[in-house]
């Protein structure tokens, strides 16, 4: 079983619907959850991270950690076609630089 | 600001051989970690090197070694190449150092460098 579960897809929404991905993991020692996006050929780009539990919202984008039930999730309003993109979730120790990523979500969103 | 560079961007070898990989980090950083991405996979940590050493290694045999020169750029070595070390490695750079009290350190990824073993 990997440390971090994350549900492939594809994902396709319509046009300025909401995106709604998550994250499951099994070691409670994480600390940072974040979440990456990566776009075909390119190396992926940090959106957003939290520490420990609670939201986060940074624009159209929330981050949530629930560090009860070991789950992150992250929400996209009013989402775009330039949204389309794999979106990876990454966490971390408090100490340390590695990131264990899930495998990632591919999402579409179509005009 | 150039950001993280890789090179080569794409590279093609054959069984058994070996290979180098190069990385730049972004300005004013001083930690760079190497990740190995398969194809539709995420990320997976190869090891960390900050002070030209290596200070963390995730779990790649020892055919993966790397280094880290005075100016902070790092190369990766992979040996003995097999069929299945074909993917996108990808090079991400830090700094040890904490801006502002901040307790996270962003790492920014570079493009990365894709390896086809044939």
């Amino acid at each position: 079983q990997k440390e971090v579960e994350q549900d492939p897809g594809p994902l396709s929404v319509p046009e300025g619907a909401i995106v709604s991905l998550n994250c499951t993991y099994s070691n409670s020692a994480f600390q940072y959850f974040m979440w990456y996006r990566q776009y075909s050929r390119k190396g992926p780009e940090l959106l957003m991270y939290t520490y420990s539990s609670g939201n986060k919202e940074d624009g159209r984008f929330t981050a949530q950690v629930d560090k009860s039930s070991k789950y992150i999730s992250l929400f996209i309003r009013d989402s775009q076609p330039s949204d389309s993109a794999t979106y990876l979730c990454a966490m971390r120790y408090a100490a340390g630089n590695k990131l264990t990523f899930g495998g990632g979500t591919r999402v579409l969103v179509k005009p | 600001d150039a950001g993280v560079t890789q090179s080569p961007t794409h590279l093609i070898k054959t069984r058994g051989q070996q290979v180098t990989l190069r990385c730049s980090p972004k300005s004013g950083h001083d930690t760079v970690s190497w990740y190995q991405q398969a194809l539709g996979q995420g990320p997976q940590f190869i090891f960390q090197y900050y002070e030209e050493e290596e200070r963390q290694r995730g779990n790649f045999p020892d055919r993966f070694s790397g280094h880290q020169f005075p100016n902070y750029s790092s190369e990766l070595n992979v040996n003995a190449l097999l069929l299945g070390d074909s993917a996108l490695y990808l090079c991400a750079s830090s700094t040890a150092h904490r801006a502002g009290g901040t307790p996270y350190n962003e790492q920014f990824f570079g493009p990365g460098t894709r390896l086809t073993v044939l």
